[in-house]
């Protein structure tokens, strides 16, 4: 069983068309994640939910919306795509979110292109 | 400028020999992590050190954190093309508010020729 999965993979859309990425953990973690990695494979943290409220809210573009239904999912999406949004979105989640050990597990990524 | 300054960014070397990848910066970290991703993958944790002069090995993995908790380095033994992949140092800021949150380096690109 896949721990932090996402759909979909690869996402190539329109500039100006409206997007939704999903992530799911069966890993019973508190804690949920969304990162960017651009095209120089710099990550960096966007968003972070625990137990379905948002903890963590990076500088991202308000045409980003993060939404958790529950403590297992949490979607990312995005309004009015923009060529600079291009990039490899990665879902990751941890126990708890507040050990400075906790390990984050993170999903295999959502390439998104923006032509 | 990088929070976290992780050198080199890519390296290419011979099967057989020995490498280090260094993680800097001018502030404190209450942990630092090593994860190493594969193309089309996350990263997946190596290891977390929190304690400043620790070291730690993985096999032919060694990773040390400093003793101010400033800076970390991996050091790998007789490379091998399995090494191949994205290296990637990440630290949790001491004092910081929100939990969590981690700072990534810019990674470091590790080609083992056969």
């Amino acid at each position: 069983d896949t721990a932090v999965s996402q759909t979909p993979k690869y996402l190539v859309t329109q500039m100006g068309n409206d997007k939704s990425i999903k992530c799911e953990q069966n890993l019973g973690h508190d804690t949920m994640y969304w990162y960017k990695q651009d095209s120089k494979k710099f990550l960096k943290i966007m968003f972070s939910y625990n137990n379905k409220e948002l903890i963590i809210n990076e500088t991202v573009p308000n045409r980003f919306s993060p939404k958790s239904p529950d403590k297992a999912h949490l979607n990312l999406h995005i309004n009015s795509l923009e060529l600079g949004d291009s990039a490899v979105y990665f879902c990751a989640s941890s126990r708890q979110g507040r050990g400075i050990t906790d390990t984050q597990y993170f999903g295999p990524g959502t390439r998104l292109t923006v032509l | 400028t990088q929070l976290l300054e992780q050198s080199p960014q890519f390296l290419s070397i011979q099967e057989g020999e020995n490498l280090t990848v260094y993680c800097n910066s001018s502030s404190v970290f209450s942990s630092l992590q090593w994860y190493r991703q594969e193309p089309g993958e996350g990263p997946v944790l190596l290891v977390t050190v929190v304690t400043g002069g620790e070291v730690k090995k993985l096999k032919r993995l060694t990773f040390q954190f400093g003793d101010a908790r400033k800076d970390s380095s991996l050091h790998i033994t007789a490379a091998q093309p399995g090494d191949t992949g994205l290296y990637l140092c990440a630290g949790a800021l001491a004092g910081g508010t929100s939990y969590g949150k981690l700072t990534f380096g810019q990674g470091t690109i590790l080609t083992v020729h056969p």
